[in-house]
């Protein structure tokens, strides 16, 4: 089973400040790699497939990037609607792993 | 418009059996996966399990095989999580999604179960 760690726990940024956001696969996923975003008392939303691919509808402050092992979320300039807790999860091998999540908050 | 509408907050006691449905519109449900997901009070995203309700092919990751079941009736769009016995450490928030990767998620139903 692959394990997926995403850094940090807590991303504490002002906004407008670049935020980056890790995960690491516990072996390679090639390039099937999401991020979702969830915000309190709701479900969680696509934001990237594909490691790099931005989903219908998000905004272009939204990218990202890597292949393998490493991945990278990153927010160019945070609004304060992007203050929510991100996952990464891998859907190369079932099962699907979620990473733990990374909280971006203010 | 594709959705994915779930069945209602359930409370329930332990032991008991319980079925939550997930029903899919505007899109091809019997060709896509759906899967489950868990979310325990105040945790992260926890991958149930996945069915292609075409031929209802099923995939449980080992941290919930054995324990729930997954099902699909492909004639009327319905997707499925099933208990025979529930336990209090079942209390969470489910959800359902098409994919992967997940681009449409049902809206969540909340299982509560207390002795």
């Amino acid at each position: 089973e692959i394990v997926m760690t995403q850094s940090p726990a807590t991303l504490s940024v002002s906004p407008g400040e670049r935020a980056t956001l890790s995960c690491r696969a516990s072996q390679s996923v090639s390039n099937n790699l999401a991020w979702y975003q969830q915000k309190p008392g709701q479900a969680p939303r696509l934001l990237i497939y594909g490691a790099s691919t931005t989903a219908t509808g998000i905004p272009a402050r939204f990218s990202g990037s890597g292949s393998g092992t490493e991945f990278t979320l990153t927010i160019s300039s945070p609004q304060s609607e992007d203050f929510a807790v991100y996952y990464c999860q891998q859907y190369n091998n079932w099962p699907y792993i979620f990473g733990q999540g990374t909280k971006l908050e203010i | 418009e594709v959705q994915l509408v779930q069945s209602g907050a359930e409370v329930q006691k332990t032991g008991e059996s319980l079925r939550i449905s997930c029903k899919g519109s505007g899109y091809s449900f019997s060709n896509t996966w759906i899967a489950w997901v868990r979310q325990m009070p105040g945790k992260g995203l926890e991958w149930m399990g996945m069915i292609y309700p075409r031929d209802s092919d099923t995939r449980y990751s080992p941290s919930f095989q054995g324990q729930v079941t997954i099902s699909a009736d492909k004639s009327i769009n319905t997707a499925y999580l099933q208990w025979s016995s529930l336990e209090a450490s079942d209390t969470a928030m489910y959800f359902c999604a098409r994919g992967p990767p997940y681009d449409y998620w049902g809206q969540g139903t909340l299982v509560t179960v207390s002795s």
